[in-house]
C-alpha cells in the first residue's frame, strides 16, 4: 500500500520568500506524484505531476517539485511567494488510486 | 468541457434527514471518486468506482452512506439518516483511467458543503 506525508501542517511567509514543502512517500514499485492546490472556498486543482522523465517538474503559477527516488521525496518549490499564493497544499502519490496527505496551509503576509 | 459538476453547491438539512449529493463527471474519464473533507479528518476517500463499478468502499463511514453509479456520467452519494457530524464539504473527482495506470490526474468538481443541523 502507498501512503504519503507531509510533515509542514502550517507555513507562514512574507511576500517574496523562498518556499519548501516536504512530501515523503512509500510505495515499492513506479510511483506517479502529484501537487494539488485549494484555494480558501475553492476545490483541489493540479500544481503539477510527475510520471517518469525529468525529475524536476515545473507547475503553474511558477511552482517546482523535485522527484528524488533515493529520499522518496517530492517536495514543492517556489523562489519567491505572492499574497495570492496562501491556500492548501496537498501531495498526493499514485498508481491506482492517489493517495493524499493531509495538506500544509500556507499563509503568506503581504 | 464544463468539469466535474456537481449539485447541490451547498444544503443545509435537519437531522435525520435524507441528503443526495450529485456528481457528473468528465465525459470520457472512467473513473470516479468521491471524497470528505472536514477540519479534524482532513481529505478522506470515501469510495471509488472504474467503469460505474463500486471498486473500493472501505473509506465509508458507515451503513448511513450509500453511493451509486448507474451510468457513465452520473453518480449520488446518499445520507439516510443524516446526523450533525456528517457536516462536511464533499468533493467528487474523476480521472481518464485507474487501475494500475499510470495516467491517474484526478479532476476535482466544486464540492457540496453540507450543513445537518
Amino acid at each position: 500500500a502507498q501512503s504519503v506525508s507531509q510533515h509542514n501542517h502550517h507555513v507562514i511567509l512574507s511576500e517574496a520568500a523562498s518556499l519548501e514543502l516536504g512530501c515523503n512517500y512509500s510505495y515499492g514499485g513506479t510511483v506517479n506524484l502529484f501537487w494539488y492546490v485549494q484555494y480558501p472556498g475553492q476545490h483541489l486543482q493540479l500544481l503539477l505531476k510527475y510520471f517518469s522523465g525529468d525529475p524536476l517538474v515545473k507547475g503553474i503559477k511558477g511552482f517546482e517539485a523535485e522527484f528524488i527516488k533515493s529520499k522518496f521525496s517530492f517536495n514543492l518549490r517556489k523562489p519567491s511567494v505572492q499574497w495570492s499564493d496562501t491556500a492548501e497544499y496537498f501531495c498526493a502519490v499514485g498508481p491506482g488510486q492517489l493517495t493524499f496527505g493531509s495538506g500544509t496551509q500556507l499563509t503568506v503576509l503581504p | 468541457d464544463a468539469g466535474v459538476i456537481q449539485s447541490p453547491r451547498h444544503e443545509v438539512t435537519e437531522m435525520g434527514q435524507e441528503v443526495t449529493l450529485r456528481c457528473k463527471p468528465i465525459s470520457g474519464h472512467n473513473s470516479l471518486f468521491w471524497y470528505r473533507q472536514t477540519m479534524m479528518r482532513g481529505l478522506e476517500l470515501l469510495i471509488y468506482f472504474n467503469n460505474n463499478v463500486p471498486i473500493d468502499d472501505s473509506g465509508m463511514p458507515e451503513d448511513r452512506f450509500s453511493a451509486k453509479m448507474p451510468n457513465a456520467s452520473f453518480s449520488t452519494l446518499k445520507i439516510q439518516p443524516s446526523e450533525p457530524r456528517d457536516s462536511a464539504v464533499y468533493f467528487c473527482a474523476s480521472s481518464p483511467r485507474t487501475g494500475g495506470s499510470s495516467y491517474n490526474e484526478q479532476f476535482f468538481g466544486p464540492g457540496t458543503r453540507l450543513t445537518v443541523l
